[in-house]
């Protein structure tokens, strides 16, 4: 069993609706979680970081932390053909130093 | 936020030379950084934890010897990719490990190696 489960996608949606990306670990260890938007042929870009549980938001983008579930989630709202990209979700414990698991990454495509 | 850079964004090179990738933290320094290889349409494999004043640590079944890391300095690692082959071809991503408590991690822009 993967460290982090992902749903490769692909997922297409038209602008202006809600998306929810989402990830399974198994590692009750983790306890920070963070999103990464990766553009095609870019490095990956931080999104968003929580560290263990609950929920953080910023725009249009909320993150949400269940770690008695161990998922994670990204939501979207009024998403925009610029949020066309693939989203990766990772995560890192503290005795893991500074390793980080991805999940294999969704790929999102908006539709004007 | 942190700014990691990589060098050269791109490289096409022959079969059978050696490519040298940079990796450079702008605004911090960073006793640690790490290597990915990306294939199309795949997440990012870790290959190996570069260490500032010790050796790299390799992930398992990758190769030491083909895939040269050096941590020159707090600000820069290297990734040398000797004799490579056309199955090397692939995009290589740096990240860095921002100073703090939270455990950011930072990733260059990545540097796509082609082999021919």
């Amino acid at each position: 069993q993967k460290e982090v489960e992902q749903d490769p996608g692909p997922l297409s949606v038209p602008e202006g609706a809600i998306v929810s990306l989402n990830c399974t670990y198994s590692n009750s260890a983790f306890q920070y979680f963070m999103w990464y938007r990766q553009y095609s042929r870019k490095g990956p870009e931080l999104l968003m970081y929580t560290y263990s549980s609950g929920n953080k938001e910023d725009g249009r983008f909320t993150a949400q932390v269940n770690k008695s579930s161990k998922y994670i989630s990204l939501f979207i709202r009024d998403s925009q053909p610029s949020d066309s990209a693939t989203y990766l979700c990772a995560m890192s414990a503290w005795d893991t130093g500074n390793q980080f698991y991805f999940g294999t990454g969704t790929s999102l495509t908006v539709i004007p | 936020g942190a700014v990691v850079s990589q060098h050269p964004s791109r490289v096409i090179c022959k079969s059978g030379t050696s490519v040298k990738i940079e990796c450079r933290s702008l605004d911090f320094q960073a006793t640690t950084m790490f290597w990915y290889r990306q294939f199309p349409k795949q997440s990012l494999m870790l290959m190996a934890t570069s260490n500032e004043g010790s050796k790299a640590t390799y992930e398992q079944g990758v190769e030491k010897d083909k895939f040269l890391i050096n941590h020159a300095s707090l600000t820069l690692s290297t990734l040398t990719v000797t004799s490579a082959h056309p199955e090397d071809s692939s995009f290589y991503i740096c990240s860095a490990p921002a100073p703090g408590p939270y455990n950011e991690q930072f990733f260059g822009p990545g540097t796509r190696l082609t082999v021919l």
